[in-house]
């Protein structure tokens, strides 16, 4: 079955310092692969979303995600933090034919000032 | 376009009761499906309806049931209730073309204590 490994369950970055999140997926077939972002009190907001026309794939808000199929990753980045990236992340894989979406276990960015 | 709206957004029931909750998806997208977020499990698919048909079901047990109606907004019903199943409850929606690429839009959650 696919499934999604998020590395970090929480990650701390001072302003304007590199966001880094990680995430490794298990899949058999070439998957489909999503970053959500969510907020307190809010639902998932998509970010991004890997569906194999680019292995690099930018999103909102200055977030980008590489594909990298030799390391089964799909790693989140952003260049400079801002103190609104304070939020819960999660990665997710979409199996091959249906809508059951399988989310890691998420990792909470802290932004310092 | 109104995003998907869940309601109520908050609820407090006891063990044994029963609770039903509603989601309103995007306009023009048909499918729903229905997701459970707890600290300890994380995010799990409950299950996704498409023209009033439940299309996939996730691993939970019959005590969490749904329906779609025909102007495509969806209900959750939980039966007997337990501590459990105290959690945020997420509806998303999408236009329903069974594509694994296609995007969910999620609403903000009801989340549902229970005593």
């Amino acid at each position: 079955a696919q499934s999604v490994t998020q590395l970090g369950s929480h990650v701390s970055v001072s302003e304007g310092a590199l966001v880094l999140l990680r995430c490794n997926y298990s899949s058999s077939v070439p998957p489909y692969l999503f970053w959500y972002v969510q907020y307190p009190n809010q639902g998932l907001q998509l970010l991004l979303k890997y569906t194999s026309a680019a292995t690099l794939v930018k999103g909102i808000n200055g977030f980008e995600a590489e594909f990298k199929k030799s390391e089964t990753s799909f790693h989140l980045t952003k260049p400079s933090a801002h103190m609104s990236d304070a939020a819960e992340y999660f990665c997710a894989v979409s199996p091959y034919n249906n809508n059951d979406m399988r989310f890691g276990a998420g990792t909470r960015l802290t932004v310092k000032p | 376009k109104a995003g998907v709206t869940q309601t109520p957004r908050y609820l407090i029931k006891t063990r044994g009761q029963q609770v039903t909750l509603s989601c309103s998806p995007i306009s023009g997208h048909r499918s729903v499906s229905w997701y459970q977020q707890t600290p300890g499990q994380g995010l799990q698919f409950l299950f996704e309806y498409f023209s009033e048909t439940q299309r996939n079901k996730g691993n939970f047990p019959g005590r969490f049931s749904g329906r779609q109606f025909s102007n495509s907004r969806s209900e959750m019903n939980v039966s007997t209730l337990e501590l459990g199943d105290s959690a945020l409850y997420l509806c998303a929606s999408s236009l329903g073309g069974g594509a694994p690429q296609e995007t969910q839009y999620f609403g903000p959650g009801t989340r549902l204590l229970v005593l």
